[in-house]
């Protein structure tokens, strides 16, 4: 996952925007991705993932793309709700075990 | 029904005491973990077990000592509370890739 920043980056979006959020892992060993949604004063979310013989992968309202090539990971959410604020967070797999290594986090604030 | 349920919520206790967290899944899942997450939000993990075998063990003070009585259930026992060990601990289940979490105890050292 992304190497740990001295602070969480924000991203401020308008709603009804499109908001992109990025994430650099480094392992090139990984072949699974998540995305992760976290609310305040709660547990990361599952929001959807990719592995990594795909480099698009599209739910209800979000997107995640995967470009192996410089190792890069975005989740595009569209028509950004309020309810869409929260830390969200990038996790890789490496194939050879289960433990998820999580990117430092970015912060989505949704101005009404 | 809460999948992955841990207790307490928050924890406020003073230098030197020894604590514990409990934590319960209800999902059938072989692997449970325990994750740390800072003041910046970063989350590390600190264990992990398989079916009550510890799998997974990363650079953590001895201090901390996870038990597994049976595979639903993984306890965190932390001894000596240090100002350090302040954070929110996570604790989540996986039978695949994908982590279940619970909703985190917020631990203050005083």
């Amino acid at each position: 996952g992304e190497s740990v920043g001295l602070h969480l980056p924000t991203l401020s979006v308008q709603e009804g925007d499109n908001s992109i959020i990025n994430c650099a892992y480094s392992n090139s060993a990984s072949d699974y991705f998540i995305w992760y949604k976290q609310e305040s004063g709660k547990g990361p979310q599952f929001i959807i993932d990719i592995r990594s013989n795909m480099d698009k992968r599209q739910g209800q309202r979000v997107t995640v793309l995967l470009n192996k090539t410089v190792k890069h990971l975005s989740l595009q959410i569209a028509a950004t709700q309020p309810g869409d604020s929260a830390v969200y967070f990038c996790a890789e797999n490496i194939r050879a075990g289960n433990m998820l290594t999580f990117g430092g986090g970015t912060r989505l604030m949704v101005k009404p | 029904d809460t999948a992955v349920s841990q207790t307490p919520k928050y924890l406020v206790t003073q230098m030197g005491n020894d604590k514990s967290i409990k934590c319960e899944q209800n999902l059938g899942h072989d692997t449970m973990y325990w994750y740390k997450q800072d003041s910046k939000k970063f989350l590390k993990i600190m264990f992990s077990y398989n079916n009550k075998e510890l799998i997974i063990n990363e650079t953590v003070p001895n201090r901390f000592s996870p038990k597994s009585p049976d595979k639903a259930h993984l306890n965190l026992h932390i001894n000596s509370l240090e100002l350090g060990d302040s954070a929110v601990y996570f604790c989540a289940s996986s039978q695949a890739r994908e982590l279940f979490f619970g909703s985190g105890t917020q631990l203050s050292v005083l």
